[in-house]
């Protein structure tokens, strides 16, 4: 079966301090992966996508990266984090289009930037 | 650009009763699906129900079921006999079909309480 790991569950971190999460998926090979950040009240913004090693697709522009350095790992970086970096991160990850169509999600990062 | 909208932040609902949460969505795409998550207080997102836009019937999953509307672009979850459990978030999500580059795009979200 596949599972998805999300770490940590918590951080809380200084402005201008850097940052990494980490996101891997096992039992399935070639997934899609994706970055979300909720703020509070909010909806689930897509941060990045990647369908496969090394090829990142980022929706909006801002203080983040990410990057997939293999097939089933996905990293969220900031160099220096801001205020407005807080929120709660969540990584999924799908099978490529057909009819495999639902989205797994990881439990989540709950980021405080102070 | 595809967008989701959930016009209702907060919604409660008696026990045992039937509440409805809406969704509209914005795309010139023929073929994508269209999705309703929950995320209760333990914030693990799950999914709980799913229908093809080319499919004229409407999903069900036990007490859950859609109105979906395709002309109009809506997408409204009627969830029956509420229970306690299912006090959460709920969104309403769009995926195009059949692509590599499958994005899945959240609405804002219903709050939706179960009043005991």
């Amino acid at each position: 079966s596949q599972t998805i790991h999300q770490w940590p569950a918590t951080l809380v971190q200084p402005v201008g301090s850097p940052l990494s999460l980490e996101c891997t998926v096992e039992g399935t090979s070639n997934p899609n992966l994706y970055w979300y950040r909720q703020a509070a009240g909010r909806g689930l913004q897509l941060l990045f996508y990647s369908v496969g090693i090394g090829q990142i697709s980022s929706e909006v522009p801002q203080n983040l990266s990410a990057s997939r350095p293999q097939d089933r790992q996905f990293i969220l970086s900031s160099k220096k984090l801001l205020l407005s970096d807080s929120g709660f991160y969540l990584c999924a990850w799908k099978w490529k289009g057909g009819t495999n169509t639902e989205a797994f999600f990881g439990q989540g990062t709950r980021l405080t930037v102070v | 650009a595809q967008t989701v909208t959930q016009s209702q932040p907060e919604m409660s609902v008696q026990e045992a009763e039937t509440v409805t949460l809406s969704c509209t969505y914005d795309t010139s795409e023929n073929n994508y699906y269209l999705f309703w998550y929950k995320q209760p207080p333990s914030r693990q997102m799950i999914l709980v129900i799913r229908q093809e836009a080319y499919k004229q019937q409407n999903a069900t999953e036990n007490r859950f079921s859609v109105n979906f509307q395709k002309a109009a672009k809506s997408f409204s979850l009627k969830i029956s006999d509420s229970q306690l459990g299912d006090t959460a978030m709920y969104f309403c999500a769009f995926m195009k079909q059949k692509t590599s580059y499958d994005k899945v795009i959240f609405g804002p979200g219903t709050s939706l309480s179960v009043i005991p």
